[in-house]
């Protein structure tokens, strides 16, 4: 099946210091990726919609200058959580759209992201 | 916005078949999702359904959907200690002209020997 990487998995930083995390989609090409976040207990919220080359649409709520998302090609996102602060720790998590063929239409998650903001 | 709804927690005897529900409320929903999500770990793609179906098996996993009533069921026979995880029901769906994911809260299912 399709396999999602992100990197890195686990990232422990300082308050005031950004963070990148990349998304790839390792073997078909994603037009589409999605960023989430994951709160304890909670269900995963979408954060953003990334589309390769055009700017991500954000969700409501989620502030663009903050989380910077950039999608330069067809298999790689990539998230920065810019002058990050300890509220900031979660999971995030990406998943890339495969439209294949036949018409079918999925996603396909990467591993997450454990982000610790000390 | 839309909703997904499942239960929590799910609890069942090893051996015996765990069926998780879930409800969604967009009616425009082109795909449902079953994603299980291990301890520790990322998501992964159990099945999907397109809309214009209503059963689809696979191996021990059936999925049934009733889209008159906009319920989702993931069927999962014979569960095994391996199979305990969050299952998280979600449903893509036509919104602004993109499809946007939904998720449920996640049901997790628990088996005990």
């Amino acid at each position: 099946g399709a396999v999602v990487s992100q990197h890195p998995s686990r990232v422990i930083c300082k308050s005031g210091t950004s963070v990148k995390i990349e998304c790839r989609s390792l073997d078909f090409q994603a037009t589409t990726m999605f960023w989430y976040r994951q709160f304890p207990k909670k269900s995963l919220m979408l954060m953003a919609t990334s589309n390769e080359g055009s700017k991500a649409t954000y969700e409501q709520g989620v502030e663009k200058d903050k989380f910077l998302i950039n999608h330069a090609s067809l298999t790689l996102s990539t998230l920065t959580v810019t002058s990050a602060h300890p509220e900031d720790s979660s999971f995030y998590i990406c998943s890339a759209r495969d439209l294949l063929a036949g018409g079918s239409d999925t996603q396909y998650f990467g591993p997450g992201t454990r982000l610790t903001v000390l | 916005g839309e909703d997904v709804e499942q239960s929590l927690f799910l609890s069942v005897r090893e051996g015996d078949s765990s069926v998780i529900n879930c409800t969604y409320t967009d009616s425009s929903s082109t795909y449902l999702y079953w994603y299980k999500q291990e301890p520790g770990a990322g998501l992964q793609l159990l099945t999907y359904i397109f809309s214009n179906m209503d059963m689809k098996q696979d191996q021990r996993l059936t999925v049934l959907l009733n889209k008159k009533d906009k319920h989702l069921s993931l069927r999962i026979a014979d569960t095994q200690t391996g199979d305990s995880a969050i299952y998280f029901c979600a449903e893509m769906a036509l919104s602004g002209g993109s499809y946007i994911p939904t998720f449920g809260r996640g049901t997790s299912l628990i088996v005990h020997p």
